[in-house]
């Protein structure tokens, strides 16, 4: 099975600046998707950004945006102006397309500070 | 109306016991999944199904035995419950070669053995 490795579990950044989580994966497969997902205190889990493995454009989503280096298997994401409602774990997600098993990485406690 | 419901939302109970957890949803998809998150946070892959079949199963205790009626439902039946099994658990969705390939959750079932 594939393995997702989020090297840093613990970061904080202050409000407004910009924060990069990092992330590998190790896969053997040609198709595959990748995502980000956030988990506030509520522990809903919630999309933040997902990637195409056949796409070479990085994906972005407002404030949010990946650097997906394929040769590299490194799929790290970039949160700009940070804000308070940011602070969550975030999990770094791989998902096989063939059958849909998503693996997760360990996460990464990000505290926003005012 | 919410997408993926689980039920319960929280759950306290003794060792030895023996508890379900329910899980619905109304998205059309045909693969369901149950994650186990432990007390570092840590999500970890259960099972799998696709259309009622099982897909997915990883090491985990046959204690724990799900059970898909149908594809919209994915109930989980734990046996003789232990301090260990103690956990969010999460129920998820998605569709099979879909476009998009993103999981969609339930809001995790909090299970605490005494």
């Amino acid at each position: 099975a594939q393995t997702v490795t989020q090297s840093q579990p613990e970061m904080s950044v202050q409000e407004a600046e910009t924060v990069t989580l990092s992330c590998t994966y190790d896969t053997s497969e040609s198709n595959y998707y990748l995502f980000w997902y956030k988990q506030p205190p509520s522990r809903q889990m919630i999309l933040v950004i997902r990637q195409e493995a056949y796409k070479q454009q990085n994906a972005t989503e407002n404030r949010f945006s990946v650097n997906f280096q394929k040769a590299a298997k490194s799929f790290s994401l970039k949160i700009s102006d940070s804000q308070l409602g940011d602070t969550a774990m975030y999990f770094c997600a791989f998902m096989n397309y063939n059958n849909n098993d998503m693996r997760f990485g360990a996460g990464t406690r990000l505290t926003v500070k005012p | 109306d919410t997408a993926v419901s689980q039920t319960p939302k929280y759950l306290v109970t003794q060792m030895g016991n023996d508890k379900s957890i329910k899980c619905e949803q109304n998205l059309g998809h045909d693969t369901m999944y149950w994650y186990k998150q432990d007390s570092k946070k840590f999500l970890k892959i259960m099972f799998s199904y696709n259309n009622k079949e099982l897909i997915i199963n990883e090491t985990v205790p046959n204690r724990f035995s799900p059970k898909s009626p149908d594809k919209a439902h994915l109930n989980l039946h734990i046996n003789s419950l232990e301090l260990g099994d103690s956990a969010v658990y999460f129920c998820a969705s998605s569709q099979l070669g879909g476009n998009t390939g993103e999981l969609f959750f339930g809001e995790g079932s909090r299970l605490t053995v005494l």
